[in-house]
């Protein structure tokens, strides 16, 4: 079946650089596009960044421009979030999903949880 | 940048209730607009996408319509599986997205 599994969360200082993957299995990642979603605790769903299904295109969220990166290894079906010059607002479940279409997230994983804390 | 907006933030209903929720685009976006359900503890779920196309498994008491800057999104009757966040999400071109604050549908 379809699954994406979130990895490489866990507690940073700010500052800090973490690099979160996502590997996907059960459909043939080259054909298509992802999203890196975020919620922080207690709050709603934020839209951090989505690279296309060939890697021609990548976009991100204000918030996050010039400190995070997107990047895919079809190789590996694994989709990556680089971030860099981690504040505590990044602090939140970083989701991976599957889009479908544009922009529909058909499939998504369970998270993994970043902390930013001194 | 496209802000969205949703109404009310919250609400309290009963099952069977028919529940409804808006979202509002400060500009024309078409129909590029999709919801979500997400339960605590829970990964969201597509159930409405291009505002108003049923996702394929979705029961159809939920339902979409809109276009331009007015959307809403309906439960016909609620059931207790149902109590949840709902979330727009707009989408452009280029699939950057800007999900709405979210509704949080309780039971009264």
């Amino acid at each position: 079946q379809v699954q994406l599994v979130e990895s490489g969360g866990g507690v940073v200082q700010p500052g800090r650089s973490l690099r979160l993957s996502c590997v996907t299995s059960g459909f043939i990642f080259s054909t298509y596009g992802l999203n890196w979603v975020r919620q922080a605790p207690g709050k709603g769903l934020e839209w951090v960044a989505v690279i296309w299904h060939d890697g021609s295109n990548r976009f991100y969220a204000d918030s996050v421009k010039g400190r995070f990166t997107i990047s895919r290894d079809d190789s590996k079906n694994t989709l990556y979030l680089q971030m860099n010059s981690l504040t505590a607002e990044d602090t939140a479940l970083y989701y991976c999903a599957r889009v479908t279409g544009l922009s529909r997230m058909d499939v998504w994983g369970q998270g993994t949880t970043v902390t930013v804390s001194s | 940048d496209i802000q969205m907006t949703q109404s009310p933030s919250s609400l309290s209903a009963s099952v069977g209730d028919r529940v409804t929720i808006t979202c509002q685009a400060s500009q024309d976006i078409s129909n590029y607009l999709n919801w979500y359900q997400q339960k605590p503890g829970q990964a969201p779920k597509i159930l409405i996408y291009d505002a108003s196309n049923l996702e394929t498994g979705v029961p159809p008491r939920f339902s979409g319509s809109g276009s331009g800057t007015d959307f809403s999104f309906t439960i016909s009757s609620l059931q207790p599986e149902d109590f949840a966040t709902y979330y727009c999400q707009r989408y452009d071109n280029l699939a950057q997205v800007t999900f709405g604050p979210g509704t949080k549908v309780d039971i009264k």
